[in-house]
């Protein structure tokens, strides 16, 4: 069965302080890993796709990275407005779906 | 930047009775899913739709559960007898081409009693 772990389940850190968060997945054949955020209340809002192994994104204070087995979002100097839980879900290759496999989330909070 | 609509925010009904939750996806968007999430839980796939019929499902989506895009702008997924574990966030999303980023809208929580 497809899984996505996303690790810790919630993170504290200071304005300024950088962190990692991890998605580790076990699927039959990677299609493509995305990262999302979430705000209470709200939907997800898109962040990065990523499709192969040794691919890296970057955006503002947030960059994301993909090895076979896992990715990182990487949080540099983080601000309090970067707050919020963010997922991580794949797209399996197995057949043929289309459809996205989530974690659970990391709840961060970023205190001034 | 344009983004998924959906109608209502909030709906509480009984069990038993039908609901419909509407969306409008962006417009030149191919691809419209459904999605939920239970309190605490994970976001889970429930179906998505393409070319006017429904290209894959889930175990969740059965025979209460129908989708329709009545018009060129509309999305709308319909539970005939609802159920108390129904009661979760309904989140409508779209996307341009398939395995691309989806665009989600703030979703609508279905709340039975």
């Amino acid at each position: 069965e497809d899984q996505v772990t996303q690790s810790p389940e919630a993170l504290r850190l200071q304005e300024g302080e950088s962190s990692s968060l991890n998605c580790s997945y076990t699927v039959s054949g990677l299609r493509g890993l995305f990262w999302y955020r979430q705000d209470p209340g709200k939907g997800p809002e898109f962040l990065f796709t990523l499709y192969s192994a040794g691919e890296e994104k970057e955006k503002e204070r947030l960059k994301a990275t993909l090895t076979k087995k896992e990715s990182f979002l990487h949080i540099t100097a983080p601000k309090p407005e970067d707050s919020a839980t963010y997922l991580c879900a794949v797209i399996p290759s197995q057949g043929g779906s289309e459809k996205l496999v989530f974690g659970k989330g990391t709840k961060l909070t970023v205190n001034p | 930047e344009p983004e998924v609509t959906q109608t209502p925010s909030h709906q509480v009904t009984q069990m038993g009775q039908e609901v419909i939750l509407r969306c409008v996806p962006i417009s030149n968007h191919l691809y419209f899913y459904w999605y939920r999430q239970i309190l605490g839980q994970k976001v889970e796939f429930l179906v998505s739709f393409y070319n006017n019929e429904i290209s894959e499902k889930s175990e969740i989506f059965d025979d209460q559960f129908s989708v329709e895009r009545p018009d060129g702008s509309n999305f709308t997924l319909k539970i005939r007898s609802t159920k108390l574990e129904d009661s979760a966030m309904y989140f409508c999303a779209s996307s341009e081409r398939t395995r691309e980023k989806l665009f989600f809208g703030s979703g609508t929580q279905l709340s039975v009693l």
